[in-house]
């Protein structure tokens, strides 16, 4: 499947540090996303990067993608309390009808204040 | 700034009675679909619709789900004789191009006793 998959599947910081979570996937993207989802909310939009691109930044988010592993990153720097959430990556697989996406089980991240 | 919106953002119901949430995707978006999450488990793709016709479904959108465009702004999702095993949180997303991100509504919560 082609389903990706977070690491660590739990993270917990204080605040001001930084937080880094991975993702691995199997076949070949077109793109691929990260979301956030708070307890028991909606999934967030965070960032896409293309299969072309190798970095990407938006705000404190910083997003690595290394086709060539299938794996991507996903580093918050100076984290808040408020960023205690779920983060999930979800593929675009490349020849799917239409752009359904494949999620990973996701990295619950805790930051204490 | 355009986001999905979801109605109810709660529905219980009892085994066996029909059920059907709605959706209002982003007003230029083309492509929409529906997903669903069980509690502490990944999010995982029901049905993509494009130019009123659905183009993918999985193998959880079996003959008691369906879905319909009945305007120019509604997305629904009906399941026809819910069962235990439908509760979950049922996600709406759209998106402008296949290219584009994926955006997501805040979720209907469906407990079905």
């Amino acid at each position: 499947s082609q389903q990706g998959e977070e690491d660590p599947q739990a993270l917990s910081i204080q605040e001001g540090e930084n937080a880094t979570m991975n993702c691995s996937y199997k076949t070949s993207i077109n793109n691929l996303q990260w979301y956030r989802q708070n307890s028991g909310r909606g999934l967030v939009h965070l960032i896409l990067i293309r299969s072309n691109e190798r970095e990407k930044h938006s705000g404190r988010l910083r997003v690595t993608l290394d086709t060539s592993k299938k794996s991507s990153s996903l580093l918050i720097t100076a984290s808040r309390a408020a960023d205690t959430a779920s983060y999930f990556c979800a593929t675009d697989a490349r020849g799917s009808t239409l752009g359904r996406l494949y999620f990973g089980r996701g990295t619950q991240l805790t930051v204490w204040p | 700034e355009p986001e999905v919106t979801q109605t109810p953002s709660h529905q219980v119901t009892q085994m066996g009675q029909e059920v059907i949430l709605r959706c209002v995707p982003i007003s230029n978006h083309l492509y929409f679909y529906w997903y669903r999450q069980i509690l502490g488990q990944k999010v995982e793709f029901l049905v993509s619709f494009y130019n009123n016709e659905i183009s993918e479904k999985s193998e959880i959108f079996d003959d008691q789900f369906s879905v319909e465009r009945p305007d120019g702004s509604n997305f629904t999702l009906k399941i026809r004789s819910t069962k235990l095993e439908d509760s979950a949180m049922y996600f709406c997303a759209s998106r402008e191009t296949l290219a584009g991100e994926q955006f997501f509504g805040p979720g209907t919560r469906l407990t079905v006793l």
